[in-house]
């Protein structure tokens, strides 16, 4: 089954950056785009960006361009496993970046096979970020 | 940026009562790029409806959705428990993908 399953929560003082890894399986990693998406306390959902694992391909919202990288990792470690991966770094964090952070999986169903433009099936498990002094 | 207007901020309803959620956008936005979200706390939001007014997998047919241009709506008949929760619209059109402020769904 598919599965996102993300990295533990963070602790962070201002000025810092963080990282938020998102390990994919149960499906063909490199067909689908996967989107990072935050939710800061009492607020709604806001999207970060996305990340075509094949390739790398990145589109970022303008809020965080400069400050946001998100990069995939599909190696193959061994014959029997392999890394299905994508990496968040959010840098030069400011206390309202503290948030709870998912990375979610595009589908197929909005524009389909090769764009980012797709509603999202499955979501992570969300990690918790906090910036603190 | 496509900004969405959801109303009302709360819906108190009873189990077995009927919601009717609405999402407004800035600007019109094509039927097949209009997804509604249910989230409860402590987990990650789940998809309902695609497209305005298909239902993802697995979701039962108590939920639907409908719309075009700068209106849609998301109706549930016959509230579970389950149902009551934050309820977000999305539109996938347009970078940056946006999301409805939500609304909440409680008894």
């Amino acid at each position: 089954q598919v599965q996102l399953v993300q990295s533990g929560a963070e602790v962070k003082k201002p000025g810092a950056s963080v990282e938020v890894s998102c390990k994919a399986s149960g499906y063909t990693f490199t067909n689908y785009y996967i989107h990072w998406v935050r939710q800061a306390p009492g607020q709604g959902l806001e999207w970060l960006g996305s990340i075509n694992p094949s390739g790398g391909r990145t589109r970022y919202a303008q809020k965080f361009q400069g400050r946001l990288i998100l990069t995939s990792d599909t190696s193959t470690r061994t014959v029997n496993t392999s890394t299905s991966s994508v990496t968040m770094e959010l840098s030069s964090l400011r206390y309202d970046d503290a948030a709870v952070y998912y990375c979610a999986k595009g589908s197929l169903l909005g524009y389909g096979a090769g764009s980012s433009y797709n509603p999202y099936d499955y979501w992570g498990q969300g990690t918790l970020v906090t910036v603190s002094s | 940026e496509v900004v969405l207007t959801q109303s009302p901020g709360t819906l108190s309803l009873s189990p077995g009562g009927r919601a009717t959620l609405s999402c407004r956008a800035s600007q019109s936005v094509d039927n097949r790029f209009l997804a509604w979200y249910q989230h409860k706390p402590g987990q990650p939001p789940r998809l309902l409806i695609y497209g305005a007014s298909s239902r993802a997998a697995g979701i039962p047919d108590r939920f639907s959705g409908s719309g075009s241009g700068t209106d849609f709506a998301l109706t549930i008949t016959r509230l579970e428990p389950e149902d009551f929760a934050v309820y977000f619209c999305q539109q996938y059109v347009s970078s940056p993908i946006t999301f409805g402020p939500g609304t909440k769904v409680d008894i």
